[in-house]
């Protein structure tokens, strides 16, 4: 089976439910973050980003909140279905000698429960 | 759209054998990366190439050597196999964002 998440945070939401994933951040000069979804078996796939310029960023039934303040990221997802569950990361992206250097954060398991 | 294509999906190797893990991309990107990730953790960076013609070292290069094919491909080679290599590895290109092929899953005895 799928090792990656053995040990990794677990949400738990019932489908129909509103489900808000967080994400704590280090480096305050990061200039974008993003939000990846990977399901069991697969590579992360890209859902949403924001710049660090911007607090909120809307996409189809997905927001990212950004605080600077206090450095942290959350990821909103509106009326939660079960082919949402999966791992959720986190990545802050510093733009570092001609490629965008991606910093994984430890990911956080959403199941989704009928 | 095929994307990121990563041969082969599953590999088991013995300690010191070596191995390529091949990795192409059609979308006409200049970056590619290789990274590998651990149970519990994010992808780490392992080498990148920004263009076709050259590579650098990410955050966990030891025991690693990439070659940038052409455009297209990106191929990482382990010379000898080590137990710490059991791993699932993850090639990307792209640049805002990186988009990801499946993963090749390593397993080392």
């Amino acid at each position: 089976g799928e090792s990656v998440g053995l040990h990794l945070p677990t949400l738990s939401v019932q489908e129909g439910d509103n489900s808000i994933i967080n994400c704590a951040y280090s480096n305050s000069a990061s200039d974008y973050f993003i939000w990846y979804k990977q399901e069991s078996g697969k590579g992360p796939q890209f859902i949403i980003d924001i710049r660090s310029n911007m607090d909120k960023r809307q996409g189809q039934r997905v927001t990212v909140l950004l605080n600077k303040t206090v450095k942290h990221l959350s990821l909103q997802i509106a009326a939660t279905q079960p082919g949402d569950s999966a791992v959720y990361f986190c990545a802050e992206i510093r733009i570092s000698g001609g490629y965008n250097k991606l910093i994984f954060g430890a990911g956080t398991r959403l199941a989704v429960h009928p | 759209n095929a994307g990121v294509t990563q041969t082969p999906k599953f590999q088991v190797l013995k300690t010191g054998q070596s191995m390529t893990l091949q990795c192409a991309q059609d979308m006409n990107h200049n970056s590619m990366y290789w990274y590998r990730q651990d149970p519990g953790m994010g992808l780490r960076l392992i080498y990148y190439s920004a263009s076709e013609g050259t590579t650098d070292k990410g955050e966990v290069p030891n025991g690693y050597n990439v070659s940038r094919l052409n455009k297209r491909e990106f191929s990482l080679r382990l010379e000898s196999a080590a137990p710490s290599q059991t791993s699932v590895y993850f090639c990307a290109s792209g640049f805002q964002p990186q988009h990801f092929g499946d993963g090749t899953r390593l397993s080392i005895l």
